[in-house]
């Protein structure tokens, strides 16, 4: 069975570096063609893809988000970590993990997600 | 960034009938395109991949179509516990990109 668990803080400050962990089980990040990605939704609005890392430690970031943002994996703990930095209100969102299977090109198991609201 | 446009943005529809929303993409992306459905307070749920495989679970009343920049998602009868955002996403390259989503409300 395959789950995805984030964690975070449920708020932080403008210009402070937001950190989020994803802990999955039910699958190996180190097996060829498995990933991980971090996708993120600010209340009522639209999915936003962020980040994916793959089993061969590829990384690939939004190109709008991407001087602020890092993703990295240690598998032998099944933890994916995001980190993003200077915050601002706008970032404030539900953020999600999710498996994205690399041959098959689609994300077919999310966490629940995690509310990080940013406001001083 | 291959953006990804959806129409329309919401749609107001009744129990049985057939709904289609439909997915552009700025550029071909062959058939790399997925279709997710949210609930609100929910995660969302795969429900097509490679623009018309059925993921696994999946209603057989759901379908989708298309290829290289116009897709859609067909719904052929709907029921009370399909209404809800539908959202097409593309898998062809990097940045991945989501559509802006089609609500789909009871009439």
């Amino acid at each position: 069975q395959v789950t995805l668990r984030q964690s975070g803080p449920a708020l932080v400050k403008p210009t402070q570096t937001l950190t989020l962990t994803c802990t999955f089980s039910g699958f190996s990040l180190s097996t060829t063609g498995m990933c991980v990605s971090w996708i993120r939704q600010p209340p009522g609005k639209a999915l936003e893809w962020l980040a994916l890392i793959d089993w061969d430690d590829d990384k690939y970031y939004s190109t709008s988000l991407k001087t602020r943002l890092t993703i990295s994996k240690d598998s032998s703990k099944n933890q994916v970590v995001l980190t993003m930095n200077n915050m601002d209100p706008v970032d404030t969102a539900t953020y999600y993990c999710a498996r994205y299977r690399g041959y098959d090109s689609y994300f077919d198991y999310w966490g629940q997600g995690t509310l990080v609201t940013v406001s001083s | 960034d291959i953006q990804m446009t959806q129409s329309p943005s919401s749609l107001s529809a009744s129990v049985g009938d057939r709904v289609t929303i439909t997915c552009r993409a700025s550029q071909s992306i062959n058939t790399y395109l997925n279709w997710y459905q949210q609930k609100p307070g929910q995660a969302p749920n795969l429900l097509i991949y490679a623009a018309s495989s059925l993921q696994s679970g999946v209603p057989s009343r759901f379908s989708g179509s298309g290829s290289g920049t116009a897709f859609t998602l067909t719904i052929s009868s709907l029921q009370p516990e399909d209404f809800a955002t539908y959202y097409c996403q593309q898998s062809y390259s990097y940045p991945r990109t989501f559509g802006q989503g089609t609500k789909l409300e009871i009439k």
